[in-house]
């Protein structure tokens, strides 16, 4: 099935503790997003990366690095995870010409303890 | 500084009862306007996009409608599988393909 998948769905992680959410689209997209969702915040952008080799802080980047490996793959990674960054993940891909906008992964379920 | 309202935040519907959702956007140069509907444990799903004041899609019972200010997602006739988090976005001329989103209406329509 084409789209976006995201791994791994659920997470519970102690504070301090590191972690890498994968991300993987089959579309070709040239354009990657990672966004984290809060209730009453809606969706907030994290990094993107425009395209392979490239990526770029979004509005909310402090505590996450991130890594464009591929044009399929971009990676989200929490070196020290605190209780602020408990949220739901979204992983999305896109293409400037296309009319869709974003095309969504699933989402990850990340609990800090 | 851009910004995208939802209203309202939670709307309860009778099956059947038709209503409108509300986003009122403020962007310096609007490329596009994006609905998503969003169900409970999944990612946003894309609806529609709209260009241009005066455009209209329409998909089922919904209809979305977009001004200079704001776009309407009409709800005809709706029925319970229509219960979701319809989420409203805007991409910038300015900032293209980053999307701002507001933070959604959550609709339930009970039989």
């Amino acid at each position: 099935n084409a789209g976006v998948t995201q791994t791994p769905k659920f997470q519970v992680l102690k504070t301090g503790q590191s972690m890498t959410l994968q991300c993987a689209q089959d579309m070709n997209h040239n354009s990657m997003y990672w966004y984290r969702q809060d209730p009453g915040m809606g969706l907030r952008l994290i990094y993107y990366s425009a395209s392979e080799g490239t990526t770029d802080k979004g509005e909310v980047p402090n505590g996450y690095n991130v890594s464009r490996l591929n044009k399929r793959e971009f990676s989200l990674r929490l070196e020290s995870a605190a209780p602020s960054q408990t949220s739901v993940y979204f992983c999305a891909s896109s293409e400037r010409s296309d009319t869709y906008g974003y095309t969504f992964g699933s989402g990850t379920r990340l609990t800090v303890v | 500084e851009d910004q995208v309202t939802q209203s309202p935040e939670a709307l309860r519907l009778q099956e059947g009862e038709s209503s409108s959702l509300n986003c009122s956007y403020t962007v310096s140069g609007l490329r596009g306007l994006f609905w998503y509907r969003q169900d409970p444990g999944k990612g946003p799903e894309f609806l529609f996009t709209l260009y241009s004041a005066g455009e209209e899609k329409e998909k089922e019972r919904l209809k979305a409608t977009l001004t200079k200010k704001e776009s309407f997602l009409h709800i005809t006739a709706p029925k319970p599988e229509d219960s979701a988090t319809y989420l409203c976005a805007v991409e910038p001329f300015y900032n293209t393909d980053k999307l701002i989103f507001g933070t959604g209406t959550r609709l339930q329509v009970f039989p």
